[in-house]
């Protein structure tokens, strides 16, 4: 069965660093993989992607992901955080058309 | 510009009372589905639709009702919503590799 495992609950960088957020995966065949972002009261915004290719996927917001599949792992990370990134971030895998979504990270920046 | 639209975005009501949410698409997108999000559990689906008039059970269907009589519209029913059902449910229209998503309803059940 599908599932999306996202360790960190909450995280907390200070503006400026770098940033890493955990996600792995099970699925039988090669997935699709997504990164979508949550601010406060807003819906959920595609971040990146990965359907197959080259394993280091460019996002918006200056955001990539590498795709590891003998770790089962699809990482988001950003080399420096800017306040408005404080959000909610989750990794999901898609089966066709249906996306299962991990439990997702909160990102809190401190100044 | 690619949209989905649900409404409303904030609804209080009491137990029992029967509700509806309406989401709205204009991708032409064949699948459909509910989300509901919970804090810790991520999104989880309610229901999904392949196509009009083909509507099948999530992973947390119980308590729930859909229909999709068009293909642009997928109302989500609760015929008597109770407390336990109080959340952020999200609305989605996707294709293979990407799904849009609705800006959400928070509805709290008293």
């Amino acid at each position: 069965a599908q599932s999306v495992t996202q360790p960190d609950i909450h995280i907390t960088v200070s503006e400026g660093a770098s940033l890493e957020l955990r996600c792995n995966y099970s699925y039988g065949a090669t997935p699709y993989l997504f990164w979508y972002v949550q601010s406060p009261g807003q819906g959920l915004q595609l971040l990146l992607k990965y359907f197959s290719g080259d394993t280091l996927v460019q996002g918006i917001k200056g955001f990539e992901a590498e795709f590891k599949r003998s770790q089962s792992s699809f990482n988001l990370r950003k080399p420096s955080v800017h306040w408005s990134d404080a959000a909610e971030y989750f990794c999901a895998v898609a089966n066709f058309n249906k996306f299962y979504f991990g439990s997702g990270t909160k990102l809190n920046v401190k100044p | 510009e690619a949209q989905v639209t649900q409404n409303p975005r904030y609804l209080i009501t009491v137990t029992g009372k029967k509700l509806t949410v309406t989401c709205s698409q204009n991708m032409n997108h064949e699948y459909m589905s509910w989300y509901r999000q919970d804090p810790g559990l991520g999104l989880r689906q309610i229901y999904y639709s392949m196509n009009v008039e083909v509507t099948d059970k999530g992973d947390v269907p119980e308590g729930y009702k859909v229909s999709r009589k068009e293909k642009r519209n997928f109302p989500l029913i609760l015929e008597s919503p109770s407390p336990n059902q109080t959340s952020l449910y999200f609305c989605a229209s996707s294709s293979l590799k990407e799904a849009f998503f609705g800006q959400g309803t928070r509805l709290t059940v008293v």
